[in-house]
């Protein structure tokens, strides 16, 4: 049974890097996207970023100038920062494995992606 | 972007049939998931791909898509599943595949 362990500054001022690790214990680290998602109070889910296990990245286009996302494979951790917050990006961060199967039309397969295990989530403040 | 786009409420009464649906462009080639996710706590996947769901999900929970659109149902709704459901996919457009959610719904069994 796969746990992820997350941890990081809780408060921050504006201006400030946001700087959050995530470790993996019990299962494989290859062969997955280990993505950061967060959440504003009161609001929905956002999707922040992915790695996989070599170290390819996807980002949200909307936060992709201040984002990092980075996988340290000796540890089986990953690391996201976020520049410049301000207090719009307030919210619980969340940590998380992510599956994919992509789309086969050869195969008449359709595509799926999903997260099966998350971190406990860390709220971040953002104030001065 | 292509977007998903949930009902913000439904409400059930307890031991019916509800269905929470999720609508996108994407949805004609990705199967949804769908996170049930209580107060204070992370999400927690229910169903997954073409009606999948983890081990320990009940089920009363199921899956199902047509057209551009993706459904939950919970047959049997109980008190205990009165809580906000996301959907998720890729999106399609410009080959990005980036991750989407749903705005979510909050259910409400009464």
């Amino acid at each position: 049974q796969v746990q992820l362990q997350q941890w990081g500054a809780g408060l921050l001022k504006p201006s400030e890097t946001l700087s959050l690790t995530c470790a993996v214990y019990g299962g494989s680290f290859s062969g997955y996207y280990w993505s950061w998602i967060r959440q504003p109070p009161g609001k929905g889910l956002e999707w922040i970023g992915e790695i996989n296990h070599s170290g390819s990245t996807k980002y949200n286009p909307s936060l992709k100038s201040r984002v990092t996302i980075s996988v340290d494979t000796s540890k089986n951790q990953f690391s996201l920062k976020l520049s410049s917050v301000t207090a719009a990006d307030t919210a619980v961060y969340y940590c998380a494995r992510g599956d994919w199967v992509v789309p086969a039309a050869l195969f008449r397969r359709r595509g799926v992606t999903w997260f099966d295990s998350w971190g406990q989530g860390t709220l971040v403040t953002v104030s001065s | 972007s292509s977007e998903l786009t949930q009902d913000p409420a439904v409400s059930v009464s307890l031991g019916q049939t509800v269905r929470i649906t999720c609508q996108g462009d994407s949805l004609r080639s990705y199967d949804a998931s769908w996170y049930q996710q209580k107060p204070g706590q992370a999400p927690v996947l229910v169903v997954f791909g073409k009606n999948n769901r983890p081990s320990g999900i009940p089920d009363r929970f199921s899956g199902s898509s047509s057209g551009n659109t993706a459904s939950l149902t919970i047959t049997g709704a109980q008190a205990e599943d009165e809580a906000d459901y996301y959907c998720n996919s890729r999106d399609i457009s410009g080959n990005l595949l980036d991750v989407v959610f749903g705005g979510g719904t909050k259910l409400t069994v009464l």
